[in-house]
């Protein structure tokens, strides 16, 4: 059955520095999406990226944050300057179209800022 | 803008015994209703959906979910667990016309099956 990978599946960095997310999204699908879980809270949208370009963001995506799918396979999702608030379960996803059909997820990448 | 509530984090029950975790939610327009299941240690996995149609919706492992727009509710549930069902469980909303990139989840509730 296809799936959604992304790793590391847990990742401890240092306040300041930068952070790369990879996800490995099913193969024939077109849109994809970043979502984040801090520790007992709500599972939040971040962003979404359809034809190579960000379909749409959420308030929390700003320019701390960037994505890219850079080889046609993968999907990253890259924070500059990471702040200890910035920990929290990242979940990858990706659908076929846009609506009525199923967004598969990730197992997601738990980041530890320290 | 929609909203999700799970009012309860942790439901613990007996296996065999039947368990309902709740779900309502808000919204000025009209929605999908999800319910995902996280088991340790994996992702999240769609259990089932309601888009249209029938307001009755089940899921292969026997759980259903029953739309109520009048209570605007979604509860999940099911007549006999299984220590297999142990898991989190997160109820999630999309408006019709938003796609997942509107999807608003729960906080998820935390569900214990005891042998």
């Amino acid at each position: 059955e296809p799936e959604v990978t992304q790793t590391p599946s847990h990742q401890v960095t240092q306040m300041g520095q930068e952070v790369i997310l990879r996800c490995v999204p099913i193969s024939n699908h077109l849109y994809f999406y970043w979502y984040r879980q801090i520790l007992g809270q709500k599972v939040e949208f971040l962003v979404s990226f359809y034809n190579n370009e960000i379909s749409e963001k959420s308030e929390i995506f700003d320019d701390q944050f960037s994505v890219e799918r850079p080889d046609g396979s993968n999907f990253t999702l890259k924070i500059r300057s990471t702040k200890l608030e910035d920990s929290a379960m990242y979940f990858c996803a990706s659908s076929y179209g846009r609506v009525n059909t199923e967004a598969f997820f990730g197992q997601g990448t738990r980041l530890t800022v320290v | 803008a929609q909203s999700v509530t799970q009012l309860d984090s942790q439901v613990p029950v007996f296996e065999e015994a039947p368990v309902e975790l709740r779900c309502n939610y808000s919204s000025s327009v009209s929605v999908y209703l999800f319910w995902y299941v996280q088991y340790p240690n994996q992702g999240l996995q769609l259990l089932l959906k309601y888009l249209s149609g029938s307001t009755l919706v089940e899921s292969i492992n026997g759980f259903e979910a029953e739309f109520n727009k009048s209570q605007t509710s979604f509860h999940l549930r099911k007549p006999s667990v299984h220590i297999s069902d142990t898991a989190e469980y997160f109820c999630a909303v999309s408006p019709h016309s938003g796609g997942y990139q509107k999807v608003t989840f729960g906080t998820g509730t935390k569900l214990q099956v005891i042998p």
